[in-house]
């Protein structure tokens, strides 16, 4: 299986500003995708990051408030823009390395927000 | 639609075999089950998965039935470190693995 990692793994945030996290995998990859899961909840899916071009956005989420960027088959960044304390949560991505594989997941960056 | 039934939360004594039940009657002749397990919000580690037989690898078994209207993950000699949320997953058509996790089984092993 791949090796994935995420940056950061935790942060504390301010109301108002935006975070940046970037996943990074060891091997080049066909899919990658984009989970939240809130405080007590189960993982949500946020979108598919596609490499060259614009992210595929689950429903109830938007591009201007979670923009993905995928520059290559490695690599994936999900931004947190404007964010309020109800964006507190743990944010994973995941890697699959066909349409058909099964899939695996980074180790999370766990946001607070205040 | 997460697509699939599984209990809130089981018990398992130590060095026991965990038994985790998974209901998926809509299933169609070529969706797969996975299991996926998260231990204290880390991220979800896959466990195995099956299509109509019966699969086990080094982490657990996996039991079908014949039917494929359920399923059971069995974690042969349950220790602490298996306490975790469980998650049994039909993924969505459509080209790719599309993963819904529902709330999952909780499972607590005790010494």
């Amino acid at each position: 299986s791949a090796v994935i990692s995420q940056k950061p793994s935790r942060d504390i945030c301010q109301r108002g500003t935006s975070l940046t996290i970037q996943c990074q995998v060891d091997s080049q990859v066909t899919m990658m995708f984009w989970y939240r899961q809130q405080p007590g909840q189960s993982l949500t899916l946020i979108a598919t990051a596609n490499q060259g071009s614009e992210a595929t956005y689950e429903s109830g989420f938007v591009i201007d408030k979670f923009p993905i960027s995928r520059p290559n088959l490695t690599f994936s960044t999900l931004t947190v823009s404007n964010m309020s304390p109800e964006d507190s949560s743990i944010y994973l991505c995941s890697v699959q390395t066909s349409a058909t594989d099964t899939q695996y997941f980074g180790p999370g960056t766990r946001l607070t927000v205040l | 639609d997460a697509k699939t039934t599984q209990p809130p939360s089981m018990d398992c004594a130590e060095g026991r075999a965990a038994n985790l039940p998974c209901n998926h009657s809509t299933i169609s002749g070529n969706e797969y089950v996975y299991w996926y397990r998260q231990i204290h919000s880390q991220g979800p580690q896959y466990i195995i998965h099956g299509l109509k037989n019966n699969e086990t690898n080094e982490m657990a078994s996996l039991i079908i039935t014949e039917d494929r209207k359920s399923s059971t993950l069995i974690l042969p000699h349950a220790t602490l470190r298996d306490t975790a949320v469980y998650y049994c997953i039909r993924p969505f058509s459509g080209g790719y693995n599309k993963l819904i996790f529902g709330a999952g089984t909780r499972l607590a092993v005790h010494p």
